[in-house]
């Protein structure tokens, strides 16, 4: 089944624990990006990446880190999360950032930064 | 600045039409999406536009003008299973990055 899956689905952690949240597309897109959904404010882009080893910043990039070592997988790095980082989590793929492309969305992590 | 503007709510009547507009500034255009998001869920791709005029797409159908930065979409029919919250996006020229409005909660009454 054609499927962007991200892990994990909910996370409660502290100020300050570095925390990965994977990402993983089993469909050969080369577009992956990561968004934050909080109320009032919508989605918002973090990172995204066109393909393998390159990366840039959305809107909102600040305190995150991204990676493209591998087609399927980008994992959002949190290195210093703080509260303001409390969000629902959206990692999204395309194949390719141009076209008609979809984005196709994983389930979406909620992460709570205490 | 970028900027996408969209009702924040709307109500309609099952088997009623229903028009949901979306107004965009962006530092270039390279497409207007659509998505709808049923609560607690990912959002799911609905229609994409990048040339001025009407498509169509069973009971749904997005409009885009260019010149206007204006898009609408409209639901046919309406379903109880429509309400939802509609995002329109654009999606950037040179950068390929991704703005959406903060959506539009759609709720279908019987």
């Amino acid at each position: 089944e054609a499927q962007v899956t991200q892990n994990p689905r909910y996370l409660i952690t502290v100020t300050g624990k570095k925390l990965t949240v994977t990402c993983s597309q089993n469909m050969n897109h080369e577009y992956m990006s990561w968004y934050r959904q909080d109320p009032g404010l919508g989605l918002r882009q973090i990172y995204y990446s066109m393909n393998v080893e390159v990366t840039d910043k959305g809107d909102v990039p600040e305190g995150y880190k991204v990676s493209r070592k591998e087609k399927r997988n980008f994992p959002l790095i949190l290195e210093s999360p703080s509260p303001n980082q409390t969000s629902l989590y959206f990692c999204a793929s395309s194949i390719s950032g141009g076209g008609t492309g979809e984005l196709f969305f994983g389930e979406g992590s909620r992460l709570t930064v205490l | 600045g970028q900027n996408i503007d969209q009702p924040t709510e709307m109500t309609a009547t099952e088997g009623a039409i229903v028009q949901i507009n979306c107004t965009y500034q962006t530092s270039g255009f390279n497409g207007l999406f659509w998505y709808q998001q049923h609560a607690g869920e990912a959002p799911t791709f609905l229609s994409y536009n990048v040339l001025d005029g009407l498509e169509e797409k069973g009971r749904f159908s997005s409009f885009l003008s260019r010149s206007k930065g204006y898009s609408y979409l409209l639901l046919k029919e309406l379903q109880m299973k429509d309400s939802a919250s509609y995002l329109c996006a654009v999606r950037t020229s040179g950068t390929y990055k991704y703005i959406f409005g903060t959506g539009t909660r759609l709720k279908v009454l019987a």
